[in-house]
């Protein structure tokens, strides 16, 4: 069966520091992968996917991943995180085989001036 | 522009009633999910529609129903039977296909609060 594991519920940085988001899979093919960032009282927000080609994706505000096959990871990363990057993600992943998105639990960021 | 729309933000039911969430998409998208976020936690998903009039029920749906007459609208009723319904629900659409490149397009969520 397919899952997602985000290990860290909370991430705290500093701010100008890197900002690393956790997330693996377990799969037995292929997966699409999703970044998601939700802000308080509001949907989701689609930050970047991997499908296929190069291992290094880049997504909106700066942020970037990276697909690691031989670790079923896909961290989420930023250079320098701000205080406006506090919020909530999500990681998603998808197999070709279906068509619902499978999240995982979640991760708090929380930017500290 | 396109989206999709989850109406109302708000919401307080009363004890014993039945309350109507709206989704509504313009994004010409096959699929539909309804999930429900409880306070600092992940997404739950409550029932979800590949195709016009057909929907399968996700892993929470008890105390819950939905409709799928329109491609464009996904109504989420929570009924008496949950007992539990204080929540945010998020509806999203995505696009279907063999390809599965696609990701979801999610509102902006309804708050429900029992009173």
């Amino acid at each position: 069966a397919q899952s997602v594991a985000q290990p860290e519920d909370q991430v705290n940085v500093a701010e100008g520091n890197p900002l690393t988001v956790k997330c693996t899979y377990s799969v037995s093919g292929n997966p699409y992968l999703f970044w998601y960032v939700q802000y308080p009282n509001r949907g989701l927000q689609f930050l970047l996917k991997y499908i296929t080609g190069d291992n290094l994706v880049k997504g909106s505000y700066g942020f970037e991943a990276e697909f690691n096959k031989s670790q079923t990871s896909f961290h989420l990363k930023k250079p320098s995180a701000l205080v406006s990057d506090s919020a909530l993600y999500f990681c998603a992943v998808r197999f070709a085989a279906g068509n619902k998105l499978t999240f995982g639990g979640g991760t708090r960021v929380l930017v500290k001036p | 522009d396109g989206g999709i729309t989850q109406s109302p933000k708000y919401l307080f039911r009363k004890e014993g009633q039945n309350v109507t969430l709206s989704c509504e998409q313009n994004l010409n998208h096959d699929a539909m999910y309804w999930y429900r976020q409880d306070p600092g936690q992940g997404l739950r998903l409550i029932y979800y529609s590949q195709i016009v009039n057909d929907f399968q029920k996700g892993d929470i749906a008890e105390g819950y129903s939905v409709s799928r007459e329109k491609k464009e609208s996904f109504p989420l009723t929570v009924t008496s039977a949950q007992k539990n319904p204080t929540a945010f629900y998020l509806c999203a659409s995505s696009s279907t296909g063999t390809a599965g490149a696609y990701g979801y397009t999610f509102g902006s969520g309804t708050r429900l609060t029992v009173v």
